[in-house]
């Protein structure tokens, strides 16, 4: 079975700082990690993902993302962040077709 | 990348009706996904909409309560029957075009029960 879990369900941070938003999953098959942004009254859109290859992924927007097998973790970073990256993320874990999120981190980006 | 379209955007209804939610893919997808998501809650798979036969559904959801449609490759339908507040969500529409990649979300309609 496969679970996603993150840790912080909100993390408030000040412009320009960097943030770190954790995710660790658990899965007994093929790993395929993602994280997605969800703005207000929006839909998901993928930041970044991890299908095979080098353990460091880059997405949009400046995100970042490490693949860490022996700690099943999969965190979200990026070294400055704007006002703009308020918004819901989640961590989701992938096999084959189906999909498992977590329960999602706000990202509150303060003035 | 694909280009979802989901209808309505947001609606209230009154308790007893129903709602059917259409998801409109702009190219041919091998999967398509109906998702759940409660307020402040992530995301629950509600059921996987297979072209020319039932859904499989997950578990806590039923067809009675939850009927889907996928007549071709690019649109499904999602019918919540019988609402009562409890169903006020956030529906998303979701697709894959293979297996073992990133799914591809719409923009949600807000369903509101009174």
């Amino acid at each position: 079975a496969q679970s996603v879990t993150q840790l912080d369900s909100q993390v408030p941070v000040f412009e320009e700082a960097p943030v770190e938003l954790r995710c660790n999953y658990s899965s007994s098959v093929s790993v395929y990690l993602f994280w997605y942004v969800q703005y207000p009254n929006q839909g998901l859109q993928l930041l970044l993902k991890y299908l095979s290859g080098s353990t460091l992924v880059k997405g949009i927007n400046g995100f970042e993302a490490e693949f860490n097998k022996s700690q099943t973790s999969f965190h979200l970073r990026k070294p400055s962040v704007h006002i703009s990256d308020t918004a819901e993320y989640f961590c989701a874990v992938g096999g084959t077709y189906k999909y498992i999120f977590g329960t999602g981190t706000r990202l509150k980006v303060l003035a | 990348s694909a280009v979802i379209s989901q209808k309505p955007s947001r609606d209230i209804c009154q308790r007893g009706t129903s709602l059917t939610i259409q998801c409109q893919v702009d190219s041919q997808v091998t999967m398509m996904f109906w998702y759940r998501q409660q307020p402040g809650q992530s995301l629950t798979l509600i059921a996987t909409a297979n072209q020319g036969s039932e859904a499989t559904y997950e578990s806590g959801f039923v067809i009675d309560k939850f009927p889907i449609s996928r007549p071709n490759l690019t649109f499904s339908t999602l019918t919540v029957s019988n609402m009562s507040p409890e169903d006020s969500s956030i529906y998303l529409c979701s697709v894959l075009f293979r297996a073992n990649t990133e799914a591809f979300f719409g923009q949600g309609t807000r369903l509101t029960v009174v």
